[in-house]
């Protein structure tokens, strides 16, 4: 079993459509959680960090849930600049950054 | 402007020729660390750093090489390529344990 589990997609979705994505995480001891955007072929870049009392950013909410080592994200009112692949990345306190493979969108108008 | 500076973009080599793909970072970060990406694999960690002179083992650490004598530049280096070493890599950087990781723009090697 990986460490870090995500959906493997892909989705598409038509504009406007609200989507998420879920992952999961075997490490009990895991420390930080993200959610990383990667446009194909480029550098990751960070969307948001995940915290137990959930976070929001405009249209981007995340979740984490310890009890479930459960980690979530919701995209609301797609946009076609949200396609892209989503990445979810545990770090533990040892310096060690996992990365779920990741979850593609594809957003049509 | 804060950067993380990953050279060469693109590099063809052969099979045994040393070589080292350079990163260097301006945000005077402690953590530093790379990656291999391949399809269907994902993005994971080769090596990484938590401080100048403190190198660590990552999930694929086989057939690479670091140092990291000076906090801005974490080199990998690969002394003997091989054909399965061919991928995309990335040098990240990040403030105390890896939050928030900065990644620099990658370097799509091929070795033949």
């Amino acid at each position: 079993r990986k460490e870090v589990e995500q959906d493997p997609g892909p989705f598409n979705v038509p504009e406007g459509a609200t989507v998420a994505f879920n992952c999961t995480y075997s490490n009990s001891a895991s420390q930080s959680f993200f959610w990383y955007r990667q446009d194909c072929r480029k550098e990751p870049k960070l969307l948001m960090s995940v915290y137990s009392s959930g976070n929001e950013d405009g249209r981007f909410t995340a979740q984490l849930n310890r009890a479930s080592q459960y980690i979530s994200l919701l995209i609301r009112d797609s946009k076609l600049s949200d396609s892209a692949t989503y990445l979810c990345v545990v770090t533990g306190n040892a310096g060690k950054s996992t990365f779920g493979d990741g979850t593609t969108l594809t957003v049509k108008p | 402007e804060a950067q993380v500076t990953q050279n060469p973009r693109y590099l063809i080599t052969v099979t045994g020729k040393k070589l080292t793909v350079t990163c260097s970072q301006n945000m005077n970060h402690e953590y530093m660390s790379w990656y291999r990406q391949d399809p269907g694999l994902g993005l994971r960690q080769i090596y990484y750093s938590m401080n100048v002179e403190v190198t660590d083992k990552g999930d694929v650490p086989e057939g690479y090489k670091v140092s990291r004598k000076e906090k801005r530049n974490f080199p990998l280096i690969l002394e003997s390529p091989s054909p399965n070493q061919t991928s995309l890599y990335f040098c990240a950087t990040g403030d105390r344990f890896n939050e928030k990781l900065f990644f620099g723009s990658g370097t799509q090697l091929s070795v033949l």
